[in-house]
Formats: structure tokens, C-alpha cells, sequence
């Protein structure tokens, strides 16, 4: 099955910086590339998504990038804010249905 | 606003007892997933459901099961609750066609 690797674990950023977080996946029939946002006490949302036909997407200070070749895509955040503070999720989708969860990034944007 | 619903938010439960959680989804949606979260590990897939009198196994179904009479409704049975089960379950709906799942909040079970 599917296996995604999500880098770092916890990252701190002060308000206005960016923030990168990266993911790699294990199966090369994945062709969609879901990010998903958990605020405290709540559910996972999803913020955006990529096809494996393009590159990147943005969407106003998120955008998500996917190589192919290497197996990789990156969440970015740009112009940080105190409510982009969460754990992101990153997640593959493999040959099956069902999808495969990174462990998660937990971001805090200081003031 | 479409929405999955899961009964409890926190439960507290003692070793040896069976346990039901409870989720509705108000989408009409076929699929419906339970997954259990725990620190450093994410989310990991214990059992899903296609659609109505359906099942799968997911990634951890060991000491778990579930049951799909309607289809709005998804329970998960802990058919003898044990210590390491203790954990944070989320419940997740979408349509057949669908790629984008709906979480609900979540019940945090503390099995004592």
C-alpha cells in the first residue's frame, strides 16, 4: 500500500514568515494529493488539493507543489498568520481509495 | 452546512467493556471511514465502508468492528475495550465519486 513520510513534525514560524512543509509517498499510480488542516478540538478539513497532472496550485496564501519524478510535494504557506496555527496533513492516495495519512505537522505562528 | 456528526465527544470507559461509537452523516454520502489518531503516528484507517451493509478492513481493524445498517449511520464496536485503545477517533464521509473527505469532530475515548 501507500506509505507517506511527512517532514518536520513541529515547526515554529513568526507571523509573516513562510512556512514549507514536505511529504514524500511510496506509489507512483498516486494521482491525488490532498492537504488537510486540524484545529484544535475539531476534525481535519481539506484546505487544497493537487492532480497529478499539474505542478502546483495556489490558492491566495496556500499553495501546494508535487514532483512526480521524485515522489515528493510540499505544502506552502505564505505571510503566516495566528490562525494558520494547527497540525497539517499531508496524504496519498495510492491504487486504492481509501488514503494514507502523513503523521502530521504541527505549526504554531508566533506573534 | 453538510455535516458528520460523532455521539460523544469524551467517553470514559473501563477494560473489558464493549463500546459504540456513534457517527451520522447528513450528505447522503456512500463511503464512510473510521480512523483512530494518536500522537506521531497520524491518522491510521481501521474500517470503511462503501456503502450500506458493506465493509472493509483498514490499516488496524484488530479488536474493532463496525456496522452500516443505514446509510447515514457508521459505528464502530470495541467488542472488549482494552488500555491501548485509549485514543482519539474521527469518522469521514464522501461520495463515490468524491475525492475530499468530511471529518467529524472527533471522540476522544479514554479506556481506563
Amino acid at each position: 500500500g501507500e506509505n507517506v513520510e511527512q517532514h518536520p513534525s513541529t515547526l515554529s514560524v513568526q507571523e509573516g514568515d513562510s512556512a514549507v512543509i514536505k511529504c514524500t509517498y511510496s506509489d507512483s499510480a498516486s494521482n491525488y494529493f490532498p492537504w488537510y488542516k486540524q484545529e484544535l478540538g475539531k476534525g481535519p478539513q481539506l484546505i487544497i488539493d493537487i492532480r497529478s497532472n499539474v505542478g502546483e496550485k495556489k490558492d491566495q496564501r496556500i499553495a501546494v507543489t508535487l514532483n512526480k519524478t521524485a515522489k515528493h510535494f510540499s505544502l506552502h504557506i505564505t505571510e503566516t498568520q495566528p490562525e494558520d496555527s494547527a497540525v497539517y496533513f499531508c496524504v496519498g492516495t495510492g491504487t486504492a481509495s481509501k488514503l494514507t495519512f502523513g503523521t502530521g505537522t504541527r505549526l504554531q505562528v508566533t506573534l | 452546512d453538510v455535516k458528520v456528526t460523532q455521539s460523544s465527544r469524551y467517553l470514559v470507559k473501563r477494560t473489558g467493556e464493549k463500546v459504540f461509537l456513534e457517527c451520522v452523516q447528513d450528505m447522503d454520502h456512500e463511503n464512510m471511514f473510521w480512523y483512530r489518531q494518536d500522537p506521531g503516528l497520524g491518522l491510521r484507517l481501521i474500517y470503511f465502508s462503501y456503502d450500506v451493509k458493506m465493509k472493509e478492513k483498514g490499516d488496524i481493524p484488530e479488536g474493532y468492528s463496525v456496522s452500516r445498517e443505514k446509510k447515514e449511520r457508521f459505528s464502530l464496536i470495541l467488542e472488549s475495550a482494552s488500555t491501548n485503545q485509549t485514543s482519539m477517533y474521527l469518522c469521514a464521509s464522501r461520495t463515490t465519486l468524491g475525492l475530499g473527505y468530511t471529518f467529524g469532530s472527533g471522540t476522544r475515548l479514554t479506556v481506563v
